[in-house]
């Protein structure tokens, strides 16, 4: 496979689950991102990782939790979340930091109820 | 903080018009860039611009980075029906934002 895939595409969860969303890039970028896409709000950038190390945390509330094993994968780990939440949660990955032209998956679309 | 203002916020247009939207902000910034996203997808790079004054395109779509560094346009040519879909600026400077998009329909 090429390029940033998600799963899952679609997922509903109550506010007392645990879940994890999953992220992986087959093309060898060193940068990737998590983004939240919610209804007529510009994207909203949540967490950077630069070779696997986290360097940017949007004042993300702890109920988020990224993981990066390696530069190929990006989880996100989702407890005890609010209606609020639910949005679409798009991974993207870029050579390096400093190169704005991402890759996007085709996100998850995620609903709390 | 700052935000990217685009207009217009949608449009309906027929199947062959020419689209102009564009996209300010009241910072300058170092790079625009343009993303298009189909529905039930992530939005893909279109079009970058790295200096003043330039002009690129891609396709029949022209993009231009401002002489102020404050703004940028895209055009779109004789639109078809595979255009349709959510198109967002992105400015970098310091930091990096998107707008918060156009809407694009066409009718065939």
């Amino acid at each position: 496979e090429t390029g940033v895939t998600q799963t899952p595409r679609h997922l509903v969860m109550g506010m007392t689950n645990k879940k994890s969303l999953k992220c992986e890039q087959h093309l060898g970028h060193n940068a990737m991102y998590w983004y939240k896409q919610s209804a007529k709000k510009p994207l909203e950038l949540m967490f950077v990782y630069n070779f696997k190390e986290q360097t940017e945390n949007n004042s993300v509330p702890s109920r988020f939790s990224p993981e990066c094993p390696n530069s190929s994968h990006l989880f996100l780990h989702l407890h005890t979340l609010q209606p609020e939440d639910s949005a679409l949660y798009l991974c993207a990955s870029s050579q390096e930091v400093r190169d704005h032209g991402y890759t996007f998956g085709s996100g998850t679309r995620l609903t709390v109820v | 903080g700052q935000q990217l203002n685009q207009s217009p916020q949608s449009m309906f247009i027929q199947e062959g018009e020419d689209v102009s939207m564009n996209c300010t902000s009241s910072s300058i910034f170092n790079t625009w860039l343009w993303y298009k996203q189909d529905p039930g997808e992530g939005p893909v790079l279109l079009i970058a611009l790295y200096k003043a004054g330039e002009l690129t395109s891609n396709g029949r779509l022209t993009a231009q980075f401002g002489i102020t560094r404050k703004d940028s346009f895209l055009n779109i040519s004789a639109s078809i029906p595979s255009d349709v879909g959510i198109y967002f600026c992105a400015g970098a400077g310091n930091q990096f934002y998107f707008g918060t998009g156009t809407s694009l329909t066409v009718i065939p």
